[in-house]
């Protein structure tokens, strides 16, 4: 079952326009990850954000972590095209092995 | 080398068929991941190996096998496959489980007929 939930499920945007996207997830979490997949190919890591953390940044990616209501939120400054992609957070457990990552949102942004 | 490289990137199959997906990383990661995508759907994780013993089985069916021949190879077993397997398999390495950022191979996308 999925433990991360993004929203929006999709967002279109004009280049130069910033992009935020919303995960929410249900229990306690060791770290938080968003990852991005270009149509039909692998998953890219972005960035991962650890519980004891509020805010982090990578280039144009400006991830939060608020622990008490269970959410994250990536934003992605001055878009380009290039950034057209579905955007899935992906939780880690305490004592789990494994990711579990949310539905995903689909971006598009147009030249 | 940060390359998780899959084989072969596009495969077709019969039902009745027997064929193997291969995926390979050389980051010395001891954990190896596979996952099947459905379109429009997030990664569905079916196997997790670390140091190169089956740690996690996701109840996935017989009709896939997985096997882990030395630490940077995994390849994925596949015998009377039904046409809802169709799909894109994902491979994934980390340094360890559970909290480490994986990376991903470009995928084999499998159709069944």
């Amino acid at each position: 079952s999925q433990q991360g939930e993004e929203d929006p499920q999709a967002l279109s945007i004009q280049e130069g326009e910033n992009a935020t996207m919303n995960c929410s997830y249900k229990t306690s979490i060791n770290n938080l990850q968003w990852y991005r997949q270009n149509s039909g190919r692998g998953l890219v890591h972005l960035i991962l954000i650890r519980s004891n953390e509020r805010e982090k940044h990578s280039g144009r990616l400006r991830v939060t972590l608020d622990t008490s209501k269970k959410s994250s939120s990536l934003l992605i400054t001055a878009s380009r095209a290039a950034d057209t992609a579905s955007y899935f957070c992906a939780t880690a457990m305490g004592g789990s092995e494994k990711l579990v990552f949310g539905k995903g949102t689909k971006l598009t942004v147009n030249p | 080398d940060t390359e998780v490289t899959q084989t072969p990137k596009h495969l077709v199959m019969g039902m009745t068929n027997k064929k193997s997906l291969k995926c390979e990383q050389h980051m010395g990661h001891r954990a190896m991941y596979w996952y099947k995508q459905k379109a429009k759907k997030p990664p569905e994780l079916m196997f997790v190996y670390s140091y190169e013993k089956l740690s996690i089985n996701e109840s996935v069916p017989s009709r896939f096998s997985p096997e882990c021949p030395n630490s940077s190879l995994l390849n994925l077993h596949l015998h009377a496959l039904q046409p809802e397997d169709s799909a894109l398999y994902l491979c994934a390495s980390s340094t360890g489980v559970g909290s480490y950022e994986q990376y991903f191979g470009p995928g084999t996308r499998l159709t069944v007929t």
